[in-house]
């Protein structure tokens, strides 16, 4: 199992491109996030999937888009890329939400850098 | 802010000592997790104690929770120079998104 896969692992960008991270999971989970880390900062939560053809908002939301068209993936949009939005992008998949005592699984990441 | 806070930031240990790692949170939680982050690498999870257990182990790690104290902590026994990386602890809510709270984060390191 490859457990949850990100794509790329490494890009740079010019501000105000675009580009899309996908994220592939092989677990069959339900639920499927996207989080940024930043030095300092923890991970914040950007948005999150409870299943095929929904999205919603977490914390960080602004300045991405996100698509669940198939259960197993689920890709982030950056829609005009700014230096601020540098940083490392880690997707999570889970069988359930927190609520129901759920653990999450990460993938390795991704690194962007806005210049 | 939801975020709890992790103490220490960073803690640096000789081989076979006992680590110890403090999280403290601000709201209502089902359940408190705890995450391990090697250097360059996605986030492992560690263990998951529920808002109704007071302690739980996993080899050599012991996590215990204080729900009137709004605390956990996490123990490594025994400590070994793979243990060294960052470690987290993640607030699962009641109410809310379907959603974690991470901390930021003590960083560990294990001397040989």
């Amino acid at each position: 199992n490859a457990g949850v896969t990100q794509t790329p692992k490494f890009r740079v960008l010019k501000t105000g491109q675009s580009m899309t991270l996908l994220c592939a999971q092989d677990m069959n989970h339900e639920y499927m996030y996207w989080y940024r880390q930043d030095p300092g900062m923890g991970l914040r939560l950007i948005h999150y999937s409870v299943g095929e053809g929904t999205t919603a908002k977490g914390e960080v939301p602004d300045g991405y888009n996100v698509s669940r068209l198939k259960k197993q993936n689920f890709l982030l949009g950056l829609e005009s890329a700014a230096p601020s939005q540098t940083s490392v992008y880690f997707c999570a998949s889970s069988t359930g939400g927190p609520s129901l005592n759920q653990p999450q699984h990460f993938g390795d990441g991704t690194r962007l850098s806005i210049l | 802010s939801q975020q709890g806070e992790e103490d220490p930031q960073a803690l640096s240990i000789q081989e076979g000592e006992n680590a110890t790692m403090n999280c403290s949170y601000k709201t209502s939680i089902n359940n408190l997790q705890w995450y391990r982050q090697n250097s360059g690498r996605g986030l492992v999870h560690l263990i998951l104690i529920r808002s109704n257990e007071r302690e739980k182990h996993s080899g050599r790690l012991r996590v215990t929770l204080d729900t009137s104290k709004k605390s956990s902590s996490l123990l490594i026994t025994a400590s070994r120079a793979a243990d060294t990386a960052s470690y987290f602890c993640a607030q699962g809510l009641i109410q809310g998104a379907q959603k974690l709270v991470f901390g930021q984060g003590t960083r560990l390191t294990i001397n040989p």
